[in-house]
């Protein structure tokens, strides 16, 4: 069946770090990919997404390319703020069925 | 803005009691879905609707019922809440199309403590 896995947190970065959460897939087909995200106390939103192989989800100073030969959505940040911590969640869908999400990465930023 | 509102932010009950966590949307979606959010595990599936008096069960609907008797609103009961059931719920509502990329909208989540 389809499933998404992703690293294990939590991760610890200093403000202005850069920083890189894995996400790699299985699927059948060519599902579409999302990243979400959880701030502390409140439920989950879209950060970005991608519908076919090589496009790039971007928001926030956050990208993610969608790379079918590798099997892999990671998320990435060029200079991470406080504000950012959160924990973010990977996930797929194929056609009209429930998101697969993965179990999440606790992100820690300190000042 | 699609606003998906749940009931309580917080609730406790007691071993036993039946409980009713209650999830409106207001963009006419079609899809609903209930989750649980538990630490290392993630989200996991419990049930979800793709219409009124619709439903199917998730990865986990074993001690769980639903209710979708309108639209908007998606009930998930707990027939006799017990303490592993304690946990984050989460509904979401998503629009019913072909396009499998589009986003789901998710309420902010019902703590409940079973004791």
């Amino acid at each position: 069946g389809n499933s998404v896995t992703q690293m294990e947190g939590p991760v610890t970065l200093s403000e202005e770090a850069f920083l890189t959460i894995n996400c790699t897939y299985t699927a059948t087909g060519y599902p579409s990919l999302f990243w979400y995200v959880q701030y502390p106390g409140e439920g989950l939103q879209l950060l970005l997404k991608a519908t076919k192989a090589d496009d790039k989800g971007s928001n926030k100073g956050f990208e993610a390319t969608y790379r079918k030969e590798t099997t892999s959505f990671h998320l990435e940040k060029g200079s991470v703020q406080v504000s950012d911590s959160a924990v973010y969640f990977c996930a797929l869908r194929r056609g009209n069925t429930p998101l697969v999400f993965g179990k999440g990465t606790r992100l820690s930023v300190i000042a | 803005d699609v606003k998906v509102t749940q009931s309580s932010r917080y609730l406790v009950k007691r071993t036993g009691e039946k409980v009713f966590l209650e999830c409106v949307q207001d963009m006419d979606h079609e899809n609903m879905f209930w989750y649980r959010q538990d630490p290392g595990l993630g989200l996991r599936l419990i049930y979800f609707s793709y219409d009124v008096k619709m439903k199917e069960k998730g990865d986990i609907p074993e001690g769980y019922s639903v209710s979708r008797e309108k639209k908007e609103r998606f009930s998930l009961i707990l027939e006799s809440a017990s303490t592993n059931q304690t946990s984050m719920y989460l509904c979401a509502s998503r629009t019913a199309s072909s396009g499998q990329a589009d986003t789901q909208y998710f309420g902010p989540g019902t703590r409940l403590t079973v004791l």
